[in-house]
């Protein structure tokens, strides 16, 4: 079958680093990408990748392993701000069709 | 890129009754997106539409049931059909630009009474 691991929740302080692990299993791959949504938003982009390796976007990078299909979040320097559900979407056609996992709720506190 | 009109934004409908879902592009997209993210839940595709095409449903998902609409390549439309509790949701459009990144409408929160 389809499906997309990632933890439920993960708590943090203020300042620190968090890591949020994704393994898939799905019937196409065009990429992995990731999506932040606070609650009672739509989500919002934060990053993606298609081939292996690291991408860095300000204080969230990700990573990307096609061969173990997993793939992760990096948030450093938590904020408050950062306090959301995170989702990894596995890009499963070349048109874009997004196959979401079930998100992480990260909670950072002071 | 791309910003979406989405409207309503919520509602609270009777069972047996349908509501029409409206997104508007501020570009021009080949495909469009809509999803349901029920409470406490991840988001689930619906179906994909194409401008000029019926749309393509995943499965669990029936045109009768989630009838959709794309006229032109900036507008489409999703009926939520003879609702119960059950539709109770929230239900997004998206797009996907230069590929990689996919935008969302701000979604319309749908309560079946």
């Amino acid at each position: 079958g389809q499906s997309l691991e990632q933890p439920s929740e993960v708590t943090a302080v203020e300042g620190a680093i968090v890591q949020i692990n994704c393994t898939y299993q799905t019937s196409g791959f065009y990429g992995l990408s990731w999506y932040q949504q606070h609650d009672g938003g739509a989500p919002t982009f934060l990053s993606y990748n298609g081939l292996d390796g690291l991408e860095e976007t300000g204080r969230f990078s990700s990573f990307l392993s096609r061969s173990d299909s997993y793939g992760y979040l990096l948030l450093q320097e938590l904020q408050m701000k950062d306090s959301a559900s995170y989702f990894c979407a596995v890009r499963a056609d070349s048109w874009g069709k997004l196959q979401f996992g079930a998100g992480t709720q990260v909670v950072v506190t002071p | 890129s791309a910003v979406i009109s989405q409207k309503p934004s919520r509602d609270i409908c009777q069972r047996g009754t349908s509501l029409t879902i409206q997104c508007q592009v501020d570009s021009q997209v080949t495909m469009m997106f809509w999803y349901r993210q029920q409470p406490g839940q991840s988001l689930t595709l619906i179906a994909t539409a194409n401008q000029g095409s019926e749309a393509t449903y995943e499965s669990g998902f029936v045109i009768d049931k989630f009838p959709i609409s794309r006229p032109n390549l900036t507008f489409s439309t999703l009926t939520v059909s003879n609702m119960s509790p059950e539709d109770s949701s929230i239900y997004l459009c998206s797009v996907v630009w230069v590929n990689t990144e996919a935008f969302f409408g701000q979604g319309t929160r749908l309560t079946v009474v």
